[in-house]
């Protein structure tokens, strides 16, 4: 089955500065790719979809970077800020009848 | 705004006890999942449902029953509790939305369970 593997998983940055956060998956077939956000305390929150005829999505400082060549994936924080601060999920899925694989998180601070 | 409701949001259990962990959402979406998290291992899918009547095991459902008496709640099950299922569990119904996105999947707050 698919694999997903994220890292890292802790990162501090400082505000202002940008956080990327990469997975790399094993399913040449995967074709669905999505990022969300679990704030403390909570469930997670979908942030962004993308489908594998997309290599590059931008959406509210967030950029979503897919090399389907390497089978990674990648979210790009500009200018981070501390309401940022949060643990973040990728999620691939081979179509969007099948269930999502995550990643394992990475715990990112940002800091004043 | 889509909502899934999860109980209890704490659990203390005995070695050996019956648990049972309630889910509900009133967002009226077909599926229904539930995953445990666990530090190093990210999300993990125990079990998942279609809707009324469906249950379907995920990756690691070894130790646990779920149940989908009606589109709103799908509950999980624990018939003899062990200290290794110590861990958060979530809830989450999905959105299959168009045809052009994955499943957008809508989560409770979790449940801490410590099986003592």
């Amino acid at each position: 089955g698919e694999q997903v593997e994220q890292r890292p998983p802790h990162l501090s940055v400082r505000e202002g500065d940008s956080a990327i956060i990469i997975c790399t998956y094993t399913d040449s077939a995967t074709a669905y790719f999505s990022w969300y956000k679990q704030e403390a305390g909570a469930g997670l929150q979908l942030l962004m979809s993308v489908l594998s005829n997309v290599d590059r999505k931008e959406e509210q400082g967030l950029t979503v970077l897919l090399n389907k060549k390497d089978k990674r994936l990648s979210l790009n924080l500009t200018a981070a800020h501390p309401g940022d601060s949060a643990v973040y999920f990728c999620a691939v899925t081979v179509s969007r009848y099948n269930v999502l694989y995550f990643g394992s998180g990475t715990k990112l601070t940002v800091e004043p | 705004e889509a909502a899934v409701t999860q109980s209890p949001r704490n659990k203390v259990a005995v070695t050996g006890g019956k648990v049972t962990l309630s889910c509900n959402q009133t967002n009226n979406h077909n599926n229904m999942y539930w995953y445990r998290q666990d530090t190093g291992h990210g999300l993990r899918l125990i079990h998942y449902s279609y809707g009324a009547g469906s249950t379907e095991k995920g990756d690691i459902p070894d130790g646990y029953k779920a149940s989908r008496p009606s589109q709103e709640n799908f509950s999980l099950i624990l018939e003899l509790a062990t200290p290794s299922q110590t861990s958060v569990y979530f809830c989450a119904s999905g959105d299959a939305g168009d045809w052009g996105s994955a499943e957008t999947l809508y989560f409770g707050s979790g449940t801490r369970l410590t099986v003592l």
